[in-house]
């Protein structure tokens, strides 16, 4: 389907429960990003990674916490959510770098329900 | 700043009718404009895109989009819509950021409902 891949598809958690997100891209992209997508809400950009540095933390609660340890791969760790974070969660790469011309390629996201 | 404005949450065809998803944006410098789709439970695909070559830009499925500065619109538009074009539609706008990546606004979408 397309060159990036998110596990689990679907995963609902406890309050109390932690759990990690993933997402691999096979593009050899330079960028990669995670968004929140809720019910009549637009897409939320969470967080930027380019070249595996964090260049952007869109004033995302504590309770997220993202991680990339390579160009290829980013995990996104939960850690005592709240229901309001239920969401479809997309993770998206793109070449990289300052051209606002990149196309985002996305994930099929993961279906998170908080219980 | 920038911003991007689709004027319809939702929109009902019947098939083989013409297809019309209205976008507005706004932005402090020469942007670039993208559709992307969303069908259930699946991620966002790119449709089409400008990056200030030509101004009518025809992506996949038979989409396209003219960019009008004039009146700073990116409408989407296909002239006789199929029943698996029945998804969500986001006009997203992007700029380079000083910080050194891509700053990206998406819209909110609009719901396209294809009647048989």
């Amino acid at each position: 389907e397309t060159g990036v891949t998110q596990t689990p598809r679907h995963l609902v958690m406890g309050m109390t429960n932690k759990k990690s997100l993933k997402c691999e891209q096979h593009l050899g992209h330079n960028a990669m990003y995670w968004y929140k997508q809720s019910a009549k809400k637009p897409l939320e950009l969470m967080f930027v990674y380019s070249l595996e540095e964090r260049v952007e933390n869109n004033s995302v609660p504590s309770r997220f916490s993202p991680e990339c340890p390579n160009s290829s791969h980013l995990f996104l760790h939960l850690h005592t959510l709240q229901p309001e974070d239920s969401a479809l969660y997309l993770c998206a790469s793109s070449q990289g770098g300052r051209v606002s011309t990149d196309t985002q390629y996305f994930g099929p996201g993961t279906r998170l329900t908080v219980l | 700043a920038q911003s991007v404005t689709q004027l319809d949450s939702h929109v009902s065809v019947s098939e083989g009718t013409p297809v019309l998803l209205r976008c507005n944006y706004s932005s402090s410098y020469s942007p670039s404009l993208f559709w992307y789709v969303q069908h259930p439970n699946k991620g966002l695909q790119l449709l089409l895109k400008y990056t200030s070559a030509a101004t009518l830009v025809k992506g996949i499925n038979g989409f396209e989009a003219e960019f009008k500065k004039s009146e700073t619109s990116f409408h989407l538009t296909k002239p006789s819509a199929h029943m698996s074009d029945a998804a969500e539609y986001f006009c997203v706008v992007s700029d380079a950021n000083s910080g050194g990546y891509q700053k990206v606004t998406f819209g909110t979408g609009t719901k396209l409902q294809v009647i048989p």
